[in-house]
């Protein structure tokens, strides 16, 4: 099974940067993913890892560190639109099934 | 990107009936589908698997009698929540596996039974 951390909330100021991080503890792994969801809405796809390293996509990136069961969310130039819940998911090694965090609510503030 | 669509996206009924959930991939075929739910504040829980052709396999928990899935073709999945009841009430949101065996979510199907 899989066994996933990530902070509650975050608060930040709009133009700033914010880093989410997720730690995971899992029996067999075959990819990490990052999705954003709204209020009311369904996830939508952010990035994806699954070798150790940066992946940059435009104002977002995400690292990962396979050893370390690590991997960070990072939003910069931050607008009013990225309050969101941001939710870290493991994919099973065996099934590709994924597990999620319990996401992380990030409140951005003018 | 890929496209999934649910329908309905909300849904009111009485207590003792069914419901019925559609999940399309619009643009890709899609072998594998997912269904999950999730209660307010919470994150997604996956209950079931939903393979085209075969059976759906069930998370540990979930009843398979009562949630009832159905993947008769590539691209459309359907679960039917039978004789729903009030704490069956919840976001349901399916997902279909695509490219780099990503996870594409439909917008989500709000059930309400009252």
């Amino acid at each position: 099974g899989q066994n996933i951390d990530q902070p509650t909330e975050m608060t930040a100021t709009e133009g700033a940067i914010v880093q989410i991080n997720c730690t995971y503890q899992t029996s067999g792994f075959n990819g990490l993913f990052w999705y954003q969801q709204h209020a009311g809405e369904a996830p939508t796809f952010l990035s994806y890892n699954v070798l150790d390293g940066l992946e940059e996509k435009g104002r977002f990136s995400s690292f990962l560190s396979r050893s370390k069961g690590y991997s960070y969310l990072l939003l910069k130039e931050l607008q009013m639109k990225d309050s969101a819940s941001y939710l870290c998911a493991v994919r099973d090694l065996n099934d590709y099934k994924l597990s999620f965090g319990a996401g992380t609510t990030v409140t951005v503030r003018a | 990107g890929a496209v999934v669509s649910q329908h309905p996206s909300w849904v009111i009924c009485k207590s003792g009936t069914s419901v019925k959930i559609e999940c399309r991939s619009l643009d890709f075929q899609a072998t594998t589908m997912f269904w999950y739910r999730q209660f307010p504040k919470q994150s997604l829980m996956l209950m079931a698997t939903s393979n085209e052709g075969s059976k759906a396999t069930y998370e540990q928990g979930v009843e398979k009698d009562k949630f009832l899935i159905n993947h008769a073709s590539l691209t459309l999945s359907t679960l039917t929540v039978t004789s729903a009841h009030p704490e069956d009430s919840s976001f349901y949101i399916c997902s279909a596996r695509g490219r780099r065996e990503t996870q594409y979510f439909g917008p989500g199907t709000r059930l309400l039974v009252l």
